[in-house]
């Protein structure tokens, strides 16, 4: 079957750094994408990955390896608003996306 | 960037009612929409994929007859809960891929902000 493995949820302090991981096991692989979402909200577009390495956008930086099923999504100079949840997913060789449950992201001050 | 919208934001409706989201994309052609529900604390869940002049396809476990799809323009889906039961009530959202970004040509699917239905 294809699966997708985030944490549940993560906590991280104000300021610092925090890395999200994402493990895959699908039946192909055509990019996978991370999205950030805010309680009540929709899904907000953050990176895609088709490549292996590492793609950085500002404070965001996603990072793929496609033969260890393997990404994750580094948060910098972390902000209150940054809270929310974390979801990657991966499209599959049938261009379907298969989602993760996501990562619930809690900030402190 | 690409936007999606959905309108209504918010339907209270009653039990029996039939309900009609409309997804458009604002700024870009969108041959294929998707429509997804999502239940609170859970993940996105894809009802189905919704393709410009013809028919929807639904994801095992989705009824057809109960959620009807329209995807009239390039621009425009519809998604219809007939008969909407309590057991209806979700956040509905749809997507739209938009091919090229202010990176260049690059496959992206953008989210409507989402329709949250209460039915009573």
């Amino acid at each position: 079957g294809q699966n997708i493995d985030q944490p549940t949820e993560m906590t991280a302090t104000e300021g610092a750094i925090v890395q999200i991981n994402c493990t895959y096991q699908t039946s192909g692989f055509n990019g996978l994408f991370w999205y950030q979402q805010h309680a009540g909200e929709a899904p907000t577009f953050l990176s895609y990955n088709v490549l292996d390495g590492l793609e950085e956008k500002g404070r965001f930086s996603s990072f793929l390896s496609r033969s260890k099923g393997y990404s994750y999504l580094l948060l910098k100079e972390l902000q209150m608003k940054d809270s929310a949840s974390y979801l990657c997913a991966v499209r599959d060789q049938d261009y379907q996306l298969i989602w993760g449950a996501g990562t619930k992201l809690i900030i402190k001050p | 960037g690409a936007v999606v919208s959905q309108h209504p934001s918010w339907v209270i409706c009653k039990s029996g009612t039939s309900v009609k989201i409309e997804c458009r994309s604002l700024d870009f052609q969108a041959t294929t929409m998707f429509w997804y529900r999502q239940f609170p604390k859970q993940s996105l869940m894809l009802m189905a994929t919704s393709n410009e002049g013809s028919k929807a396809t639904y994801e095992q476990g989705v009824e057809k007859d109960k959620f009807l799809i329209n995807h009239a323009s390039l621009t425009l889906s519809t998604l219809t809960v007939t008969s909407a039961h309590p057991e209806d009530s979700s956040f509905y959202i749809c997507s739209a891929i938009s091919f090229l970004t202010e990176r260049g040509p690059q496959e992206t699917q953008y989210f409507g902000p989402g329709t949250r239905l209460l039915v009573l």
